[in-house]
């Protein structure tokens, strides 16, 4: 069956330092794979979208890499701020309705 | 900015009754979900909508779940017989294509007692 895999366990860095988050996944060919943000309570936020032949795309402090032989992407956090604290979720692409497949998401909580 | 919108913001029903959430998506987007999320849980995807029909739906979406879009502007989720396992944040998005990210509303929270 498909699997997304996220690290499970919060993420705490220090303000300034640089966020990585990883998802990866199994049995799934996405055409391409979503990063969103959730706050608690809230409704998840589109951040960033890369398709299955880029290989890296880039959005301000934004970064988001993606291996479909390691069947693996990357989302990074540069400069990171105590507002970037949050949970970010991956979420494959696919279906008759391009419906999203999420991880459980990984918390980032950023120090001062 | 347009945004998706969803009434109630929090339902409370009895177990058996029949519960519908609201949503009023982007005005000119054209593909309709719904996901739910468990208390502590991930984001599950219950259903895709476009052209009045249902495009895909998963495990989760039995017969008990229907959708409807009434109007040109709202689009439903109706549970008909509430389970205590229905307890969950539902959330209603929308998309002007397939290949561009989803929007989200801010949720519905359903507590079925």
């Amino acid at each position: 069956s498909q699997k997304i895999e996220q690290n499970s366990e919060a993420l705490n860095i220090q303000e300034g330092k640089t966020a990585t988050l990883t998802c990866n996944y199994t049995n799934y060919s996405p055409a391409y794979l979503q990063w969103y943000r959730q706050d608690p309570g809230r409704g998840p936020v589109f951040l960033l979208l890369i398709r299955e032949n880029e290989k890296e795309k880039r959005k301000e402090r934004l970064k988001v890499t993606f291996d479909t032989t390691l069947k693996q992407s990357l989302f990074h956090i540069t400069a990171s701020q105590p507002a970037d604290s949050a949970t970010y979720l991956c979420a494959l692409v696919g279906g008759g309705g391009n419906k999203l497949t999420f991880g459980t998401g990984t918390q980032l909580k950023v120090e001062l | 900015e347009p945004e998706v919108t969803q009434t109630p913001s929090h339902q409370v029903t009895q177990m058996g009754q029949e519960v519908i959430l609201r949503c009023v998506p982007i005005s000119n987007h054209l593909y309709f979900y719904w996901y739910r999320q468990i208390l502590g849980q991930k984001v599950e995807f219950l259903v895709s909508f476009y052209n009045n029909e249902i495009s895909e739906k998963s495990e989760i979406f039995d017969d008990q779940f229907s959708v409807e879009r009434p109007d040109g502007s709202n689009f439903t989720l109706k549970i008909r017989s509430t389970k205590l396992e229905d307890s969950a944040m539902y959330f209603c998005a929308s998309t002007g294509t397939l290949v561009n990210e989803q929007f989200f509303g801010p949720g519905t929270r359903l507590t079925v007692l």
